[in-house]
């Protein structure tokens, strides 16, 4: 089955600094990938939406610029925290696409971030 | 606007025992829904998913939900807990058949005993 890999799972940095997550598609192209975050005792929340070689969509109320995201290759997308804060703490999780809109979305294993 | 809320953010059986995981949902639009399992360390595994065909869904693992559109319900069930059913399992509801762009419910942690 199709399968989406993203690093690291673990990620411990301190405040003010950048920390970037990998999302790969290991057996398909993927031209579109979803960032989603979770905060403790909350939900799944859809952070953006990336298709390849074009802008992400952001979701209201997250910052594009804080959020970086870049997808550059039907393999890869990265999200990038800049200056990360505590409050940026959550667990990271991706999903990606071959095709179209009717195309399941396969997840990643999801990245855990904590600021200090 | 849709969403979904989980009762229970942890639920215990005994092996052997039925599983019964509760999901309501809101929507504007006729939803579909699905339900996915996350073990330790893997990502999101789509178990079964509703999209307006038959309410009772039948999906992987023994697994199955029905669909309550008067009660906007979709319950998860096995009749039978195994030790591996041990897991989070997320509902979600999306206006794609396919589950892009997905709501979550704050997921449910199924502890089984032995």
């Amino acid at each position: 089955g199709a399968v989406v890999s993203q690093h690291p799972s673990r990620v411990i940095c301190k405040s003010g600094t950048s920390v970037k997550i990998e999302c790969r598609s290991l057996d398909f192209q993927a031209t579109t990938m979803f960032w989603y975050r979770q905060f403790p005792k909350q939900s799944l929340m859809l952070m953006a939406t990336s298709n390849e070689g074009s802008k992400a969509t952001y979701e209201q109320g997250v910052e594009k610029d804080k959020f970086l995201i870049n997808h550059a290759s039907l393999t890869l997308s990265t999200l990038t925290v800049t200056s990360a804060h505590p409050e940026d703490s959550s667990f990271y999780i991706c999903s990606a696409r071959e095709g179209t809109a009717n195309t399941e979305a396969f997840f990643g294993q999801g990245t855990r971030l904590t600021v200090v | 606007a849709q969403s979904v809320t989980q009762l229970g953010s942890h639920v215990s059986v005994s092996e052997g025992a039925l599983v019964l995981l509760r999901c309501n949902y809101s929507s504007s639009v006729p939803p579909y829904l699905f339900w996915y399992v996350q073990y330790p360390n893997q990502g999101l595994q789509l178990l079964l998913k509703y999209t307006s065909a038959a309410t009772l869904v039948k999906g992987i693992n023994g697994f199955e939900a029905e669909f309550k559109k008067s009660e906007t319900s979709f319950h998860l069930t096995k009749p039978s807990a195994h030790m591996s059913d041990a897991a989070e399992y997320f509902c979600a509801v999306s206006e794609s058949s396919a589950g892009n762009k997905l709501t979550f419910g704050g997921g449910t942690r199924v502890l089984v005993k032995p």
